[in-house]
């Protein structure tokens, strides 16, 4: 199976706590993007990396949140000294980047992220 | 501008029915519009996805319907089954670019 893979999938963190989910990519892609969805939401776009790079962390919040897209290994979005208002279903997607259909994201099947 | 309005939040249909679910926007320079279809506890996934240069594209029971002078898009789900009960969203993109807007989502239950 070569989908966008999660990990954890569920996650329990208490408030002050980190959280680190990861992600890889659908074989062949490069571009990954992370989303938020709170419960009874859309998804939120939070922040769009490739390889080594951060292209847009627009819909990040400016404190505890960071993402990373090393050149070897999973995307990984940290959330430091969490609070109970970044529980949610945190979503990856990823894109080939190429050609007529680079902008097609395939989602992973996310990480639910509890705040006790 | 940069939003997508979905209609309606909930849903129920019974089986062989056709379930409906609109969405509108207001930026023009969106040009790409897929439906995603969420089960709980799983990511979302493609269903179907139109360009604003047909009216309308169908696949298998699903079919979008495309009004651009209207900014509003729609799907139609043909035979509704219970297996089609899902949380649907649609979103928006601008070509070249990769922000999709999403909608809140449409939570249909297909009785039995």
């Amino acid at each position: 199976n070569a989908g966008v893979m999660q990990n954890p999938r569920h996650l329990v963190r208490r408030r002050g706590q980190e959280a680190r989910l990861r992600c890889s990519p659908m074989k062949g892609h490069s571009h990954v993007y992370w989303y938020r969805q709170l419960p009874e939401e859309g998804l939120k776009f939070m922040v769009y990396l490739q390889k080594e790079n951060i292209i847009d962390e627009s819909g990040m919040p400016k404190e505890r949140f960071s993402a990373e897209f090393p050149k070897e290994g999973p995307s990984i979005l940290r959330i430091q000294q969490v609070v109970r208002g970044d529980s949610a279903a945190y979503f990856c997607a990823s894109s080939s980047g190429t050609g007529i259909v680079s902008y097609e994201q395939y989602f992973g099947p996310g990480t639910r992220l509890t705040v006790t | 501008q940069q939003q997508v309005k979905q209609s309606p939040q909930s849903l129920i249909v019974q089986k062989g029915g056709i379930s409906i679910i609109n969405c509108a926007y207001e930026n023009t320079a969106f040009d790409y519009f897929p439906w995603y279809q969420q089960f709980p506890g799983k990511g979302p996934a493609l269903l179907i996805a139109i360009r604003p240069d047909v009216s309308e594209k169908k696949e298998g029971r699903f079919t979008i319907s495309f009004n651009k002078s209207a900014k509003q898009f729609s799907l139609h789900i043909m035979d509704s089954q219970p297996g089609d009960s899902a949380t649907y969203f649609c979103a928006a993109l601008t070509s070249g670019t990769y922000k999709y807007i999403f909608g809140t989502g449409t939570r249909l239950k297909v009785l039995a």
